[in-house]
């Protein structure tokens, strides 16, 4: 079953200090993973994408890993600010251009 | 370049009626997603579509239907509606090359009484 899985599921930390969110999938054949941010009542905006050569991919302070051998990614976020706070969602597209979402980590940065 | 647009932003409507949404995709984008976000169940895909046809059906019953027009605008009609259909709908154009960029829209907030 093609599947995406993230961790945590919500998040809370210290403006100034970094954070990882966790991706897991098994979906397959594997095209693409991507990373999108969504603040509170907006669609999705894209931080990262990756393709199956790729193992590191950054966009500012988004730093985005892939292991396709272990089906994990996982996104690091440096020096988090308040405007960091959202929804960070994982995608894994199949071959096909068919979507596999996860249901996202809340993230949310305090002062 | 204009971004993705939806119309409306927000509806109320009651069980059992229907409902229309409408996406201007970004100029130049043949292909249009529809996606159906709810807090409990994240982002799931309804369905591609590409120069006016569908190419891809997520697993939503025939209640759920789209359609695309030769100037790459899409619509989503969603018959007999379900309090369980309240939800933000969006839609993502993107050239339609697989691995391509997806670009959403701002979502239209469905609440049904």
């Amino acid at each position: 079953k093609n599947q995406v899985e993230q961790s945590p599921q919500s998040l809370i930390i210290l403006e100034g200090k970094n954070c990882t969110l966790q991706c897991n999938y098994t979906v397959s054949p594997f095209s693409n993973l991507r990373w999108y941010k969504q603040d509170t009542g907006r669609g999705p905006v894209s931080l990262t994408i990756m393709t199956f050569s790729e193992n590191t991919k950054s966009n500012g302070r988004y730093t985005a890993t892939l292991d396709a051998d272990t089906k994990q990614s996982s996104l690091h976020i440096t020096a988090s600010q308040l405007s960091d706070s959202a929804s960070y969602i994982c995608v894994v597209s199949r071959t096909g251009n068919q979507f596999y979402f996860g249901t996202g980590t809340s993230l949310t940065v305090i002062p | 370049k204009a971004g993705v647009t939806q119309t409306p932003r927000y509806l109320i409507k009651t069980r059992g009626q229907q409902v229309t949404l409408s996406c201007s995709p970004i100029s130049g984008h043949r292909s249009v997603s529809w996606y159906q976000q709810t807090p409990g169940q994240g982002l799931q895909f309804l369905f591609e579509y590409f120069s006016e046809t569908q190419r891809n059906k997520g697993n939503f019953p025939g209640r759920f239907s789209g359609r695309q027009f030769s100037n790459s605008r899409s619509e989503m009609n969603v018959s007999t509606l379900e309090l369980g259909d309240s939800a933000l709908y969006l839609c993502a154009s993107s050239g339609g090359q697989e691995g391509g960029e997806q670009y959403f829209g701002p979502g239209t907030r469905l609440t049904v009484t």
